[in-house]
């Protein structure tokens, strides 16, 4: 079992530019959220996935948006980056019904703008 | 979710026990508390949680004081490995997880 797994592991982009990262959750699961880590910080929350739908959303401007596929995979899209949008990105993937503590997080992609 | 408060970071050698702290005063009765931690250049992974009792299982132990306004996770003997970033969370069966800034534990050898 590979567990959660992400795309790309680093990615440098210009301030403007957009970015799009990739996750593909665990096997088994259906389920993915997204969370971004600013250096020294813990994760925050930006959004969940089940059933192709956007399920709950943390406090992140649309620039944030995100999909998921029939297989279960998710992608992260970021538009117009800022500076501050520079971070690691985190997706955790879960099985909708588990308890919370069934959730596993991928290595992250670390996102630098410049 | 309740707003816990960690200390920013700790020492500890290793082979001896550690004692993390969490203040959770704000806590609702049915919040559960969750432990995870973070290792150097990967996501947090779970380490263990409770609602009232003490817990135990392979990685560690969890001590909630009889008012639930705190908890300890206690590591029964530090190894260099267990250095990582240790995040105290409330929640109650919500998918999403708040995590605070976190203890930072370093293992001196």
């Amino acid at each position: 079992d590979a567990g959660v797994t992400q795309s790309p592991t680093h990615l440098i982009k210009t301030r403007g530019q957009q970015v799009t990262l990739r996750c593909s959750p665990k096997s088994g699961h259906d389920t993915v959220s997204w969370y971004q880590q600013a250096l020294g910080q813990g994760p925050q929350f930006i959004f969940q996935y089940y059933e192709e739908e956007e399920r709950q959303r943390g406090n992140f401007p649309d620039r944030f948006s995100g999909h998921q596929f029939p297989n279960y995979s998710s992608e992260l899209n970021v538009n117009a980056l800022l500076l501050g949008d520079s971070a690691l990105y985190l997706c955790a993937s879960s099985l909708r019904g588990l308890p919370v503590y069934e959730q596993y997080f991928g290595p992250g992609t670390r996102l630098t703008v410049t | 979710d309740a707003k816990t408060t960690q200390p920013n970071s700790m020492e500890s050698n290793e082979e001896e026990p550690v004692h993390l702290p969490c203040n959770h005063s704000t806590i609702s009765g049915t919040d559960y508390i969750h432990w995870y931690r973070q290792l150097p250049s990967q996501g947090p992974e779970y380490v263990i949680h409770g609602l009232t009792s003490n817990v135990n299982n392979r990685m560690a132990s969890l001590a909630i004081a009889e008012d639930r306004k705190s908890s300890t996770l206690i590591l029964h003997r530090a190894t260099l490995r267990d250095a990582a970033v240790y995040y105290c969370i409330n929640n109650f069966g919500n998918e999403k997880l708040t995590f605070g800034t976190g203890t930072r534990l370093t293992i001196i050898p």
